[in-house]
């Protein structure tokens, strides 16, 4: 069975801090990540997606990858409380036909 | 990224009845679209993967019969729940994939729609 694990939190960080969202995942094959954001009571939002090992920046958020690891992660640079959500990581397992599998979330709580 | 809107944004109905919820791609010509459900603090579960033309492809456990899904033109998915029960109550959302099929797949990226938040008394 495939799984995408998250802890599910909550991860309390103060204004302007680095907050680090971690997400591991069963399926050695697995070749895309994304992560969503997702407000309460509103529908996921595409944040960033990785394919190759290593890092890759957006803005302030750094998504990092470590395939042999089978660990992805989400850092969030300079953080706002309007980063205050629940982040979904998902990954698209082995030969990439089939769909997303979702992890349950990590929600992040960003204390002004 | 692609535009989805769903209709209606929330519903409340009796136990019993039907309700059916749209999905369309607003500025993309979706091949596949993917409805998912979400109960309260619990992660998205995929349904079913709509396939435009043809049989949609439900996940284990979901009942075709209950859920029926229609994706009849490239921009139009639709959900009917049949004979709906509270333990259906849940938020609907849809998603288009964008990006090119077969091998390159993996590489596709998913946008949701607003969601449905379906209430039954």
């Amino acid at each position: 069975q495939k799984e995408v694990e998250q802890n599910s939190g909550p991860l309390s960080v103060p204004e302007g801090a680095i907050a680090s969202l971690n997400c591991t995942y069963s399926d050695r094959g697995s070749q895309s990540f994304f992560w969503y954001r997702q407000y309460s009571g509103k529908s996921p939002e595409l944040i960033m997606f990785i394919y190759s090992n290593g890092d890759k920046e957006d803005g302030r958020f750094t998504a990092q990858l470590n395939k042999a690891s089978q660990y992805v992660s989400l850092l969030i640079r300079d953080s706002q409380p309007s980063d205050s959500a629940t982040y979904l990581c998902a990954v698209i397992p082995n030969s990439g036909n089939t769909p997303l599998v979702f992890g349950k979330g990590t929600r992040l709580s960003v204390i002004a | 990224g692609a535009v989805v809107s769903q209709h209606p944004s929330w519903v409340i109905c009796k136990s019993g009845t039907s309700v059916k919820i749209e999905c369309r791609s607003l500025d993309f010509q979706a091949t596949t679209m993917f409805w998912y459900r979400q109960f309260p603090k619990q992660s998205l579960m995929l349904m079913a993967t709509s396939n435009e033309g043809s049989k949609a492809t439900y996940e284990q456990g979901v009942e075709k019969d209950k859920f029926l899904i229609n994706h009849a033109s490239l921009t139009l998915s639709t959900l009917t729940v049949t004979s709906a029960h509270p333990e259906d109550s849940s938020f609907y959302i849809c998603s288009v994939e964008l990006g090119t099929s077969g091998l390159l797949r993996a590489y596709n990226e998913q946008f949701f729609g607003p969601g449905t938040r379906l209430t039954v008394l």
